[in-house]
């Protein structure tokens, strides 16, 4: 299982675009690189999924450089709301495999 | 999407009584279902991996006997944490893979053993 590295918090105000980037140098070919995110007391919600350059859907923006070495979680203009931990996984292409959580990112959205 | 409901959402319960942890997959005939579980201000910890109609599969340091899971039909799923003790109490959330990619949790079931 490829491991991720990311920051263990961040502050941002309110208004302000958030990018929670992550690290995963033994990616493997057939990984998919996929960002969740959790509330206290709640479990994961899946944000958002990426193979390689940029993937944006309606909450947030995915950047991976072409060697796949990392990834960049973009949040655009962060309400208070999105307080929350947010989790860069790895996942193999196919065949169920469990997940390997880090430590995640703790965001911190300020008025 | 796929929806994955859990039961209950917390439960507290005496030292040395047994609790049991429902996940359901209400729209996905789930094979596998993975169950976690959190510490306060931890990260998510696999436990075991549920497979439809043979033996979970438990991650080191998991005791089998102390946290039984069933997984007789691919909607269904349980946990039970067999002769509770304090040091058990955390936040339990299954899942299950949704598309090759995807994955749906629970809402979790927090568990308290007073």
């Amino acid at each position: 299982l490829a491991k991720t590295t990311q920051p263990i918090s961040m502050d941002s105000y309110e208004g302000q675009e958030v990018n929670i980037t992550c690290s995963h140098n033994n990616i493997a070919t057939n990984d998919y690189i996929t960002w969740y995110q959790q509330f206290p007391s709640q479990g994961p919600r899946f944000i958002i999924q990426g193979y390689k350059t940029k993937v944006t859907n309606e909450v947030a923006s995915l950047f991976i450089p072409a060697d796949r070495k990392s990834s960049t979680l973009s949040l655009p203009r962060v309400s208070l709301s999105d307080t929350a931990v947010y989790y860069c996984l790895v996942v193999f292409r196919t065949g169920a495999n469990n997940l390997f959580f880090g430590t995640g990112t703790r965001l911190t959205v300020i008025p | 999407g796929a929806v994955v409901s859990q039961h209950p959402s917390w439960v507290i319960c005496k030292s040395g009584t047994s609790v049991k942890i429902e996940c359901r997959s209400l729209d996905f005939q789930a094979t596998t279902m993975f169950w976690y579980r959190q510490f306060p201000k931890q990260s998510l910890m696999l436990m075991a991996t549920s497979n439809e109609g043979s033996k979970a599969t438990y991650e080191q340091g998991v005791e089998k006997d102390k946290f039984l899971i069933n997984h007789a039909s691919l909607t269904l799923s349980t946990l039970t944490v067999t002769s509770a003790h304090p040091e058990d109490s955390s936040f339990y959330i299954c899942s299950e893979q949704s598309s090759n990619y995807g994955y749906t949790f629970g809402s979790g079931t927090r568990l308290t053993v007073v």
